[in-house]
């Protein structure tokens, strides 16, 4: 089966830094892949996704990069605000979104 | 509608007692999905509905746990003779397929074996 692997666990930054969090795959043929936000105590948010059959996505702020020949994606958060501090999620799943495998989870702490 | 709910959000209960959840989707939603998530983790997939058919079931389930979408909308999820390691918050998700794929979670429901 799939395994996904999220690093780093915990990251601090500060008010106006740009924050990285990246996660690895295992299975080829994973081909969706979403991150999520949770903040404490509330339910785990979609906020951006990307398809394999693209390198790169943006939506202001946050952006994620996809390398299929790596098994590698990551997420990148620019001019981090503290409102951006929470727990970041990745997932993968295959073409037939039966089946999502999420990370662990990385705890990023924006101070302001 | 305003999203995915589930009930109830907290339980406490025995070992060795049977307990049931229930999630309601988002109404036109057909895909229905269950985690768990342990402190520290990311939600792991337990099962997955597309209507009333159970498409997918995760191979670390145990045989004590069962889910139904009987009618395709709302969805159990029954744990029977619960064991501490149980303890955990149990998410439901769905999504419309065709369309974006997003899934949209529930509260959860915290689950408490003592």
């Amino acid at each position: 089966g799939e395994n996904v692997e999220q690093h780093p666990s915990t990251l601090s930054v500060q008010e106006g830094d740009s924050a990285v969090i990246k996660c690895t795959y295992s299975d080829s043929a994973s081909n969706y892949f979403p991150w999520y936000k949770q903040e404490l105590g509330k339910r785990p948010q979609l906020i951006i996704d990307i398809r394999s059959n693209v390198g790169e996505k943006k939506d202001q702020r946050i952006a994620v990069t996809l390398n299929k020949t790596a098994k590698h994606f990551s997420l990148h958060i620019t001019e981090t605000q503290p409102e951006d501090s929470a727990v970041y999620f990745c997932a993968a799943s295959e073409w037939n979104f039966n089946k999502f495998y999420f990370g662990s989870g990385t705890k990023l702490n924006v101070k302001p | 509608d305003t999203g995915v709910s589930q009930d109830p959000r907290h339980k406490i209960t025995k070992r060795g007692q049977n307990v049931t959840f229930r999630c309601d989707p988002i109404s036109e939603h057909n895909r229905l999905y269950w985690y768990r998530q342990t402190l520290g983790q990311g939600p792991e997939f337990l099962t997955y509905f597309q209507n009333e058919a159970q498409l997918e079931k995760s191979r670390l389930l145990s045989d004590r746990f069962s889910a139904e979408r009987p009618k395709g909308s709302f969805s159990t999820l029954e744990i029977q003779r619960t064991e501490q390691g149980d303890s955990a918050m149990y998410l439901c998700a769905s999504s419309l397929s065709p369309g974006s794929h997003e899934q949209y979670f529930g509260p959860g429901t915290r689950l408490t074996v003592t």
